[in-house]
């Protein structure tokens, strides 16, 4: 079983609110990423970092911002939520490495609904 | 650029039918191949893999071969189960980044 968690599951916020999604993971894994999972089920990359201080773009942009201040932590922040954020989020780390296969492990998802 | 074809869903079957779920691949260098499965309000969860080519990736039931001559890995069940519904998710990876298909929902039906 994955240690990766993500908070919260599910999150209903208004129009122009802040919001961050949190996902910690406890396994030392130095690659961490975050994923939007649009209605159609397709999974895009938004955001990905390779260790502590390090962040960079993923395939989709997007108006969320990360940072990575500690291994285990990879927080997603939404400065002013609008309706079209409204989307699941995942989070996943992974080992980095000689060796290393790929495999990604993922938390439960954040569903946010904006209004 | 690396990419995944995977065959389009709903995939709809009864209880104890036999399940084909296609996926070709698009890489450069030597990829390896997943199969990622994600039930009804959860996070994706690994299926099986494969890490090179004519391995067989296999975990509760299901099966998957590393085909490089067709550039294929193609998911089969002989026997699905009602608690077999689920979206799945072929991906490849090159060391980088994962690079998922598109998902294909199969449906189980009692």
């Amino acid at each position: 079983e994955a240690d990766i968690y993500q908070t919260p599951r599910y999150l209903v916020i208004g129009t122009g609110k802040k919001i961050t999604l949190e996902c910690s993971q406890t396994m030392g894994h130095d690659k961490m990423y975050w994923y939007q999972q649009d209605p159609g089920m397709e999974l895009h990359l938004i955001h990905y970092s390779y260790g502590v201080n390090s962040t960079e773009k993923g395939d989709l942009s997007s108006e969320s911002t990360v940072s990575r201040i500690r291994t285990e932590h990879f927080p997603l922040t939404l400065e002013s939520a609008r309706p079209s954020h409204t989307s699941q989020y995942l989070c996943a780390s992974s080992e980095w490495g000689q060796g290393d296969t790929g495999e990604l492990f993922f938390g439960e998802g954040s569903r946010l609904t904006v209004l | 650029g690396n990419s995944v074809t995977q065959m389009e869903g709903p995939v709809t079957l009864s209880e104890e039918a036999f399940l084909t779920i296609n996926c070709t691949y698009t890489a450069t260098g030597y990829p390896s191949l997943f199969w990622y499965v994600q039930y009804p309000g959860e996070g994706l969860q690994l299926l099986l893999k494969a890490t090179k080519a004519d391995d067989k990736g296999s975990n509760k039931g299901f099966e998957a071969t590393y085909r490089k001559e067709t550039t294929s890995f193609h998911l089969e069940k002989g026997s699905v189960q009602v608690s077999d519904s689920a979206v799945y998710f072929c991906a490849l990876s090159t060391g980088n980044k994962l690079t998922f298909g598109g998902g294909t929902r199969v449906l189980v039906k009692p």
